[in-house]
């Protein structure tokens, strides 16, 4: 069954400072993508990087990448450069062959000065 | 701004009554998702349509309906509200490019209260 894992509740990084958000994920599917969304206490889910199950190289997006391990079966996000700004719910999502998104729990990262 | 319309913002209302949300998608998709967050569900998919037609369903309630209309809009109709329907009601949609490949693209949802 489709099934997507963040362990991590919260995290606390200091501005300017890089941050990995842990996700795992499992499906019988060869063939999926992988996304993390950005929700801020306003409440919209912004879409912010994804990785396709075949492509060779990590996603890249500004100070987001996308560490794609396939097989360890984990899409990590990392943060470079922190900003205030960036304290937000960050969900894990994937879509697969039922073409849906399902999401993770969720970590909600806080930064500080 | 994703390109996809929610309306309206908010919504309070008793128990026992009926809502209808309204969601347009992005120009050009014609896949339209639902979703509902509350906080100790997290983020549930509902149902999906795709240009006009049911695609699938997840865990939808039967007092809850969703229907696409000919100009690709979709409504999410609750009906018979109890407190525990409170919760945040995302519209998402996607096009027909790269499969699952693509992102879905969130609208701002619509926070219902039930009181």
């Amino acid at each position: 069954a489709q099934k997507i894992t963040q362990t991590q509740p919260g995290m606390f990084v200091q501005e300017k400072e890089a941050v990995t958000l842990d996700c795992t994920y499992d499906t019988s599917d060869p063939s999926y993508g992988l996304f993390w969304y950005k929700q801020p206490s306003s409440g919209e889910m912004i879409f912010l990087i994804y990785q396709g199950s075949y492509d060779q190289q990590n996603a890249t997006e500004g100070r987001y990448s996308l560490n794609f391990q396939k097989a360890r079966k984990s899409a990590n996000l990392v943060i470079s450069a922190s900003q205030l700004g960036d304290s937000a719910m960050y969900f894990c999502a994937m879509r697969d062959y039922t073409d849906k998104l399902i999401f993770g729990t969720g970590t909600r990262l806080q930064v500080f000065p | 701004d994703s390109g996809v319309t929610q309306t309206p913002k908010h919504l309070i209302t008793a128990t026992g009554q009926r809502v209808t949300l309204r969601c347009s998608p992005r120009s050009g998709d014609l896949s339209v998702y639902w979703y509902q967050q509350s906080l100790d569900q997290g983020l549930q998919f509902l149902i999906q349509y795709y240009n006009g037609e049911e695609r699938a369903k997840g865990n939808i309630l039967e007092r809850f309906s969703a229907q696409q209309f000919p100009d690709l809009h979709s409504e999410l109709n609750l009906s018979s509200l109890e407190l525990g329907d409170s919760a945040l009601y995302f519209c998402a949609s996607s096009g027909t490019g790269t499969g699952v490949y693509s992102p879905l693209h969130f609208g701002n949802g619509t926070r219902l209260t039930v009181t």
